[in-house]
């Protein structure tokens, strides 16, 4: 079974500009998260799509961080403008509905410069 | 405010040893306790989960205790392996079906010697 797919695996931007990050989840997963995980540490919830809709985006900067789950399948989570503070890696995770376990992705690393 | 405490220094046990992470929480009432191992460069990879009304699951070399009362989970890997050394995090669930939540603690690093 292949895992959740994510790509780029590193992206070094200057601050103010714009970055994407897309989630491929395994295949009938209906469930799917973006987690930001800082150095030192652990995922902290930014959204939780339950097929092409958004169950919790709490964490969410919505000034600057906006995603989407169109079609219920693959995710992507933007960046617009980018600032210092987020440099982290950020990493997607899906799981079946109903299942507690989540299978996570290699994760984006983001350098903001 | 809610918090979940592991240790944040790195535990360094010789292999063949018990290993044992703690994770504290306050201000919570969490539905079930997730353990994962994160390596470095990668994401974490789920070992197992405790409902609230479970004491202690198993799993291999894997035990993980679940005290409500303590507010505590203990997570041990016997027979300690070089292989087993990585950042082991807890994360607590909050919720059922699609309205539940996981918040991770910061990890605790694990170094297994020979």
């Amino acid at each position: 079974e292949a895992g959740v797919a994510q790509s780029p695996r590193y992206k070094i931007i200057e601050k103010r500009q714009s970055v994407a990050f897309w989630c491929n989840p395994i295949s009938g997963h209906a469930t799917l998260y973006w987690y930001q995980q800082i150095l030192g540490q652990g995922p902290k919830l930014l959204i939780q799509f339950q097929n092409n809709g958004v169950v919790d985006d709490s964490q969410l900067p919505k000034d600057r961080f906006s995603a989407e789950r169109l079609k219920g399948v693959d995710s992507t989570l933007k960046i617009q403008p980018a600032k210092l503070e987020d440099s982290a890696v950020y990493l997607c995770a899906s799981s079946v509905q109903g299942n507690n376990e989540q299978f996570f992705g290699p994760g984006t690393r983001l350098t903001v410069l | 405010s809610q918090k979940i405490e592991q240790n944040s220094e790195a535990l360094n046990i010789q292999e063949g040893k018990t290993a044992t992470l703690t994770c504290n929480y306050t201000n919570y009432s969490p539905a079930y306790l997730q353990w994962y191992r994160q390596d470095p460069g990668r994401g974490p990879v789920f070992l197992l989960l405790i409902r609230e009304n479970e004491k202690e699951k198993r799993k291999e070399r894997l035990k993980v205790t679940f005290d409500t009362t303590l507010k505590q989970s203990l997570f041990h890997i016997t027979a300690s392996q070089p292989a087993d050394s990585a950042t082991y995090l807890c994360a607590l669930e909050k919720g059922t079906g699609t309205a539940s939540k996981l918040t991770f603690g910061t990890g605790t690093r694990l170094q297994v010697t020979l």
